[in-house]
């Protein structure tokens, strides 16, 4: 069974940094491309990253490059989301998930980013 | 970026009916290798996204066939043939043609 856990959430002041973390198992990790997506209330969903299988290439929505790095450890099946200057607009539920050519089977549980003062 | 138009946004639905939602995207969903790459994903409350359908219309394995996706180009449509009490949430249509992939903004159904 495929299984995607996101851990690392919680509350950061605007300008700080936190670290997501994604355990993934079920699946052959190394064989997938895999990606970060947000949900808010206003702005719904949205992809935020996504890296290759081999950590070879990784793409950005606009709104994080520069900001955010994805990257992936395949000997730890682990996925990870680097976040810093964090924003307001950051805040979100995260989801680690795991994708196919064109789009995404798979979705963890999500975790949740607060950036506040 | 590709933006996805889903519509309604809600859909109050009588347990038995059925029940369909539009999805339109500003451009062409077909890709080079002449494929279409659009996916319907449903968010039950408090869950995660589940996908349901992927290019147009194929189920995912355990999704009930009283779903079904059709469409081409621009315009697709999710319907559900009966609505049952567990397809109560949120669906979603997401390209996967135009990088970025996009979604569209959600409809809730509801039962009335």
């Amino acid at each position: 069974e495929v299984q995607l856990v996101e851990s690392g959430g919680g509350l950061v002041r605007p300008g700080g940094s936190l670290r997501l973390s994604c355990a993934a198992s079920g699946f052959t990790f190394n064989d997938y491309w895999m990606s970060w997506a947000r949900q808010t209330p206003g702005k719904g969903l949205e992809w935020v990253a996504t890296i290759k299988h081999d950590g070879s290439e990784k793409y950005y929505v606009d709104s994080v490059e520069g900001r955010f790095t994805i990257s992936r450890d395949n000997a730890k099946n682990s996925l990870y989301l680097q976040m810093n200057c964090l924003r307001d607009e950051d805040t979100a539920v995260y989801y680690c998930a795991r994708l196919t050519k064109h789009d995404s089977d798979y979705w963890g549980l999500g975790t949740l980013i607060t950036v506040s003062s | 970026d590709i933006v996805m138009t889903q519509s309604p946004l809600s859909l109050p639905v009588t347990l038995g009916q059925p029940a369909s939602i539009s999805c339109r995207s500003s451009q062409s969903l077909v890709h080079s290798d002449g494929n279409t790459y659009l996916t319907w994903f449903q968010q039950r409350p408090g869950q995660s996204p589940r996908r349901l359908i992927h290019t147009i219309s194929n189920r995912d394995s355990g999704v009930p066939d009283r779903f079904s996706g059709s469409g081409s180009g621009t315009d697709f449509t999710l319907k559900i043939s009966r609505v049952e009490a567990e397809d109560v949430g949120v669906y979603y249509c997401v390209q996967g043609t135009h990088w970025p992939w996009t979604f569209g903004q959600g409809t809730k159904v509801e039962i009335k």
